[in-house]
């Protein structure tokens, strides 16, 4: 049974430019949340989808922004990048409708040249 | 919005010691808190899920506890081992599939052999 998968493993981008990172779930969650990991730093929520709506959302400016597929898989779409958007990105799934913990992937690592 | 502290940053402990630390977060608007531990390298993975004030979870050698009216939880590992040593993040949760999961900074473990 797969966990949760990221792709890709490490990125590195120049400022300005856009990227584009993706989540697919583990089977059977219908959550997705994504975060933002920088040194030091415990993971700050960005936003999390649910029927392919965003439903919550954390302090993070629009550059960020997402997207739910019908089979519940995600991205997370960074816009302008600047040098502090350098982090690892995770990506964290679990059943909308319990109180069980989130099931994570293990995280896209982004650096901003 | 849930504030969470843990406490404290960072610790070292010999091998075969025991030891605990501590998240603290606001008593209202409680649902459900999960401890996560995260080893370098790798995704953080679930520990324990407990909702219900005086709950005690136990996994091997590690247990928590959970006081919701006055607003934290205690996780406690006993005879450390080197395979302890990581980063162990709390979060807590408000009700309803809506509310995001809030992590504190962590507590980094160092067991010495």
């Amino acid at each position: 049974d797969a966990g949760v998968t990221q792709s890709p493993t490490h990125l590195i981008k120049t400022r300005g430019q856009q990227v584009t990172l993706r989540c697919s779930p583990k089977s059977g969650h219908d959550t997705v949340s994504w975060y933002q990991q920088a040194l030091g730093q415990g993971p700050q929520f960005i936003f999390q989808y649910y029927e392919e709506e965003e439903r919550q959302r954390g302090n993070f400016p629009d550059r960020f922004s997402g997207h739910q597929f019908p089979n519940y898989s995600s991205e997370l779409n960074v816009n302008a990048l600047l040098l502090g958007d350098s982090a690892l990105y995770l990506c964290a799934s679990r059943r909308w409708s319990t109180a069980d913990g989130y099931t994570f992937g293990s995280g896209t690592r982004l650096t901003v040249v | 919005i849930l504030n969470v502290e843990q406490s404290p940053q960072s610790l070292h402990v010999q091998e075969g010691d025991s030891t605990n630390f501590t998240c603290s977060f606001p008593s209202s608007n409680f649902y459900a808190l999960h401890w996560y531990r995260w080893e370098t390298a790798k995704s953080p993975e679930a520990l324990f899920v407990m909702t219900l004030n005086g709950d005690e979870k136990k996994k091997g050698r590690i247990s928590a506890t959970l006081n919701t009216k006055e607003g934290y939880s205690y996780l406690y590992i006993k005879g450390s081992q080197p395979e302890d040593s990581a980063t162990y993040l709390c979060a807590p949760r408000g009700p309803g599939g809506y509310q995001k999961v809030t992590f504190g900074t962590g507590t980094k473990l160092q067991v010495i052999p």
